[in-house]
């Protein structure tokens, strides 16, 4: 079992609407990452959170340590907002870090 | 400023060579970190380097190597090359490593044939 999993894998919406994409891990982290990839591999870093809740522009990561899990959301959703999410986890005494597999998201003008 | 620059871009290696790519992190950054993305196994972290001193290591055989040098540019090595390392290799940098945010490369696409 993957130590972190996102969800859904793939996600198509309609420009304009709020897209929320999950991602739960399995062990206690030091901090949690939230990364876009666009086609062509270039990735940007949207937020590390280790506590509460994050907002840039149309974007909102929130974390909930109790439970292992975060959430990013996108308000307003855009064509140029489809890329793949990518949920990573700090964790461990290495600080190894680890990936989920990803949320391939689509917004549709 | 510029971004993080990695080169070359791409690569086309034989099976038993080695390879080494290199990563010249944003000024003023001090941590560089290395990720191995390929289509089975998505995102892989390597290693992360702070001051000339490997930081953090993920689960990869002696194969994969790096250093950093004293001006925080970072260099990967890949000895005894596989099949299975054709992936495109990511470099980030930061600040100060895990307690900050990171800035991506654009990646070196390896492929060994």
């Amino acid at each position: 079992k993957n130590e972190v999993e996102q969800s859904p894998q793939n996600l198509t919406a309609q420009e304009g609407e709020f897209i929320t994409i999950n991602c739960s891990y399995s062990v206690g982290i030091s901090a949690l990452h939230w990364l876009q990839q666009h086609p062509g591999g270039g990735i940007v870093s949207l937020f590390m959170l280790s506590s509460g809740k994050k907002k840039h522009g149309r974007l909102i990561a929130t974390i909930n340590i109790q439970e292992k899990h975060s959430s990013l959301h996108i308000t307003a959703s855009h064509p140029r907002d489809s890329a793949v999410y990518i949920c990573a986890v700090r964790w461990g005494n290495n600080n190894d870090m680890r990936f989920g597999a990803g949320t391939r998201l689509t917004v549709k003008p | 400023k510029a971004g993080v620059t990695q080169t070359p871009r791409y690569l086309i290696k034989t099976r038993g060579q080695q390879v080494t790519l290199s990563c010249s992190p944003i000024s003023g950054h001090r941590s560089v970190s290395w990720y191995q993305q390929t289509p089975g196994q998505g995102l892989q972290f390597l290693f992360e380097y702070f001051s000339e001193t490997q930081r953090n290591k993920g689960n990869f055989p002696g194969r994969f190597s790096g250093r950093q040098f004293s001006n925080s540019r970072s260099e990967m090595n890949v000895s005894t090359l596989e099949l299975g390392d054709s992936a495109l290799y990511l470099c980030a940098s930061s600040l100060w490593g895990q307690s900050n945010g990171y800035t991506f490369g654009s990646g070196t696409r390896l492929t060994v044939v």
